[in-house]
């Protein structure tokens, strides 16, 4: 059984950047793809890229392209979302999820808040 | 972008009572050499992350309640839960994976 387990909420400035954790445990890490979705407060959900850590390659949503990081190290089942450049509208809950072509299981959510 | 449109926005039904949340892709998500549609539905607690009911459109996932049921091909999916219960509160998404992925804005089910 697959889980995901976040790292926890984070407070940034305007302009700099937030890195956020996704452990997995269970299952073989790198036979499955990673995605992260976010949900800014009280709205839907929003894709923003996956990575398979097998391959190391990643792709992003066109939204997000030059702005968010993923990548994966394989020796810890851990992916990461870096999101650089941040402003208040990028404060959401950031959420990693197992990809088949749906998504499941998810992890528990990361509140990345933007204020200055 | 594909653009996944729901209705309604927001749902009040009768507890027992019959929900039915409609999902509509602005191209088809049906992948013609498997005949499967690319399209899943998710339910959104809060406080929680969503959790998978349906894939392949009509695919229950394993431990999801048989009162939920997933229909339609092409452009056009229903989410059907036939006999609603206290526990089916919440926020329902759609979401195809035939190219990139995109979700529909979510509809809001509650007791009337």
């Amino acid at each position: 059984q697959v889980q995901l387990v976040q790292s926890g909420a984070e407070v940034k400035k305007p302009g700099s950047s937030v890195k956020v954790s996704c452990k997995a445990s269970g299952g073989t890490f790198s036979s499955y793809t990673i995605s992260w979705v976010r949900q800014a407060p009280g709205q839907g959900l929003e894709w923003m890229g996956r990575i398979i850590p097998i391959l190391g390659i990643a792709n992003y949503a066109q939204k997000f392209q030059g702005r968010v990081t993923i990548t994966a190290d394989k020796s810890t089942s851990t992916a990461y979302m870096e999101l650089s450049s941040l402003r208040s509208e990028d404060t959401a809950v950031y959420y990693c999820a197992r990809a088949v072509n749906w998504f499941d299981p998810w992890g528990q959510g990361t509140l990345v808040t933007v204020s200055s | 972008d594909i653009v996944m449109t729901q209705s309604p926005d927001s749902l009040a039904v009768s507890l027992g009572e019959r929900a039915t949340i409609n999902c509509k892709s602005s191209q088809s998500v049906l992948y013609s050499s498997n005949n499967k549609n690319y399209l899943a539905w998710y339910q959104q607690k809060p406080g929680q992350p969503p959790k998978l009911l349906i894939y392949w459109a009509s695919t229950r996932e394993s431990g999801v309640p048989d009162r939920f049921s997933g229909s339609g091909s092409g452009t056009d999916f229903t989410l059907t839960i036939s006999s609603l219960q206290a526990e089916d509160v919440a926020v329902y998404y759609c979401q195809q994976y035939y190219s990139s992925i995109t979700f529909g804005q979510g509809t809001r089910l509650e007791i009337k």
